[in-house]
C-alpha cells in the first residue's frame, strides 16, 4: 500500500537554529497534511498541501510540496522551545510517516 | 466546543483479558477514524468509519479486535482476548464531510497489557 518515509527520524538542534524535516512517497499523492505531536500528547492538525509546488508559511514554518507531488519538506526558522515535538505527515488514506521528533536545546 | 473525547485515558489489564475503549467525536463530524500508536512511530490506522458504516477494516486484526459505531456518533473498540503486543496508545480523530483530510484527535488511551 502507499507509504512515505520521513527523514530525519531525529534531529537535534541549538535553540535559534532552522530544522527541516522532509516527507517522500514513491507514488504521486493528491494531498498531503503536516501534523505536530508534542511529547505525550496528541497529533495536531498544522496544514494541508494540495497544489504541485505549493508553498504556505505559518509564521516561522514553512511548508512546501514538491512538483511532482511525490515530496514534502517542513522548515522551521529559528527554532524555539515551544517547537519541541514530533512532526507528522499524512499522504492520505489515513497513511502517517513515522515522524520526525525535533529536541531543542535553549 | 469540545474536542474528541476519549475514555479512560489509561488502561492496565493482565493479558488474555478483555478491554474497551470509547469515542466521542466532534460534534457532526460524520468520519470517524481508530489509530494504534507505538512509540516512535506513527498513527496506523485501524479502522475508519462513514457515519455507522466501516468503510476501511483492512487492518483491524478482526480475530480479536471489534470496533462499532451503532448510531453513527460514539464509537466503541474493544479487544479480547488482551495480548502483550497490544500495548499502546489507542487513538480517536474525527473529520467533517468537507474538510475529510484534516483530522481532529482524541487524547488517547495508554494501553498496558501485562
Amino acid at each position: 500500500g502507499q507509504q512515505v518515509m520521513q527523514i530525519p527520524q531525529y534531529q537535534h538542534v541549538q535553540e535559534g537554529e532552522d530544522f527541516t524535516t522532509y516527507c517522500n512517497s514513491s507514488t504521486t499523492l493528491s494531498n498531503i497534511q503536516w501534523y505536530k505531536q508534542r511529547p505525550g500528547g496528541h497529533p495536531v492538525f498544522l496544514i494541508q498541501l494540495v497544489k504541485s509546488g505549493e508553498v504556505k508559511k505559518q509564521k516561522r514554518l514553512t511548508f512546501q510540496f514538491g512538483e511532482a507531488k511525490k515530496n514534502s519538506s517542513l522548515h522551521i526558522t529559528a527554532t524555539q522551545t515551544t517547537d519541541v515535538g514530533t512532526y507528522f505527515c499524512n499522504a492520505g488514506k489515513s497513511t502517517f510517516g513515522d515522524g520526525t521528533t525535533l529536541t531543542v536545546k535553549p | 466546543e469540545a474536542g474528541v473525547v476519549q475514555s479512560p485515558r489509561y488502561k492496565i489489564i493482565e493479558k488474555k483479558q478483555p478491554v474497551a475503549f470509547w469515542c466521542n467525536p466532534i460534534s457532526g463530524h460524520n468520519t470517524l477514524y481508530w489509530y494504534l500508536q507505538n512509540l516512535g512511530q506513527g498513527p496506523e490506522l485501524l479502522i475508519r468509519y462513514e457515519n455507522e458504516e466501516a468503510v476501511d477494516d483492512s487492518q483491524l486484526p478482526k480475530d480479536r479486535f471489534s470496533a462499532e459505531r451503532l448510531k453513527g456518533v460514539d464509537s466503541t473498540l474493544k479487544i479480547q482476548p488482551a495480548e502483550l503486543g497490544d500495548s499502546a496508545v489507542y487513538l480517536c480523530a474525527s473529520s467533517a464531510s468537507g474538510e475529510k483530510n484534516i483530522q481532529y484527535f482524541g487524547a488517547g488511551t495508554r494501553l498496558s497489557v501485562l
